[in-house]
């Protein structure tokens, strides 16, 4: 069974400053990267995903992810966030022998600064 | 062009009653899965659902159960409900292709309160 971890439950950033959501990942077979921004009382928004390919995928919104698969990292970066950033934010995998259901890491809370 | 809707956006229940939530899925996709997401954490797996039967189902009890329509709609009920059902219940829909799913998109969501 595969498994993510996001190792910080809460980013405080002040407005203007970089921003990196670390996300890791166990799978015993190859994955699909996924992660995701949850706005309050909202569903989930996907931000960007990794199938295959380069390693450096690009989202909306500015931020990028960067897939590592010796370290199983997929972590988020956003080299200058925004008020409008403060968010819940989802690291996801999905397995192609598992018919592609998303597991989910628990999440990281974004909070922007002034 | 609608993306996935969810009714109703807000329930509220008492222990041992039966709920059910429903989701119309994006327009061309045919497939339709469900999260369960507890205050403070990430979304839970519960089922998916594909040409009318359950293909996948998460590690949920049997009083989670669901059901997909021709028009590919579906929905998710729960039986004898616990407290620990309080959750936001999300939809997924997606187009499954050789095998594989493909556009999963979220819908808003059903917060369901259980008293």
């Amino acid at each position: 069974a595969q498994s993510v971890t996001q190792l910080d439950s809460q980013v405080p950033v002040f407005e203007e400053a970089p921003v990196e959501l670390r996300c890791n990942y166990s799978s015993s077979v190859s994955v699909y990267l996924f992660w995701y921004v949850q706005y309050p009382n909202q569903g989930l928004q996907l931000l960007l995903k990794y199938l295959s390919g380069s390693t450096l995928v690009k989202g909306i919104n500015g931020f990028e992810a960067e897939f590592n698969k010796s370290q199983t990292s997929f972590h988020l970066r956003k080299p200058s966030v925004h008020i409008s950033d403060t968010a819940e934010y989802f690291c996801a995998v999905s397995v192609k022998a598992a018919g592609n259901k998303l597991t989910f890491g628990g999440g990281t809370r974004v909070l922007v600064k002034p | 062009d609608a993306g996935v809707t969810q009714s109703p956006t807000h329930l509220i229940k008492t222990r041992g009653q039966q709920v059910t939530l429903r989701c119309s899925p994006k327009s061309g996709h045919d497939t339709v899965s469900w999260y369960q997401q507890a205050l403070g954490q990430g979304p839970q797996f519960i089922f998916q659902y594909y040409e009318e039967e359950e293909r996948q189902r998460g590690n949920f009890p049997d009083r989670f159960s669901g059901h997909q329509f021709p028009n590919y709609s579906s929905e998710l009920n729960v039986n004898a409900l616990l407290l620990g059902d309080s959750a936001l219940y999300l939809c997924a829909s997606s187009f499954f292709v050789g095998g594989l799913v493909y556009g999963y998109t979220f819908g808003s969501g059903t917060r369901l309160t259980v008293v």
